[in-house]
């Protein structure tokens, strides 16, 4: 059974570049959610998908998008990059959408921006 | 909207000794509540859930949490520490609309 896994594992972009973070969920799994954990604090959601479709969001503007395939995989993409995106963005996988299934992490990626 | 609170960003604790980890959550309905720690370099991974039933949840590594609903917590112990728990330790809740809110986090030392 393969894992949740996250690429690239670490980036560098500027202000205003944008920015894809790409995720495979974990073997079996339909649902994949993404979180911003800034240094020092605990992950904030940022969204859910589900089947395809966007279902659930966090309080994070609109620059923040997603998108999930048939195979389940997903990327968040950021636009017009601002400093305070600096943090590590993790991403997780579950079967289902139940609020009690066990998420499965991936690593996470770091992203700075300078 | 729910919110964790964590207190004590840091606990050391000596090798054997009791660990006891707090977190209290805000909410006007029974929740789902959970703890996953996530050690360096790593992404989290899941310690124990409570989703309704037996009120003391057992989970992975000696690790257990008792749900109080009176005092809304949910705090996180473990008999005898060791070195191998040393980490950074989240409490979390989620509810309707596909929501999952995090605390803060725990770091955990252990002194051998």
């Amino acid at each position: 059974e393969t894992g949740v896994t996250q690429s690239p594992t670490h980036l560098i972009k500027t202000r205003g570049q944008q920015v894809t973070l790409r995720c495979s969920s974990q073997s079996g799994h339909n649902t994949v959610s993404w979180y911003q954990q800034a240094l020092g604090q605990g992950p904030q959601f940022i969204f859910q998908y589900y089947r395809e479709e966007e279902n659930g969001r966090g309080n994070f503007p609109p620059r923040f998008s997603g998108l999930q395939f048939p195979n389940y995989s997903s990327e968040l993409n950021v636009n017009a990059l601002e400093l305070d995106d600096s943090a590590l963005y993790l991403c997780a996988s579950s079967s289902g959408t139940s609020l009690n299934n066990e998420q499965f992490f991936g690593p996470g990626t770091r992203l700075t921006v300078l | 909207a729910q919110s964790v609170t964590q207190l004590g960003s840091h606990v050391s604790v000596s090798e054997g000794a009791l660990v006891l980890l707090r977190c209290n959550y805000s909410s006007s309905v029974p929740p789902y509540l959970f703890w996953y720690v996530q050690y360096p370099n790593q992404g989290l991974q899941l310690l124990l859930k409570y989703t309704s039933a037996a009120t003391l949840v057992k989970g992975i590594n000696g690790f257990e949490a008792e749900f109080k609903k009176s005092e809304t917590s949910f705090h996180l112990t473990k008999p005898s520490a060791h070195m191998s728990d040393a980490a950074e330790y989240f409490c979390a809740v989620s509810e309707a609309g596909n929501q999952f809110y995090f605390g803060t986090g725990t770091s955990l030392t252990v002194i051998p």
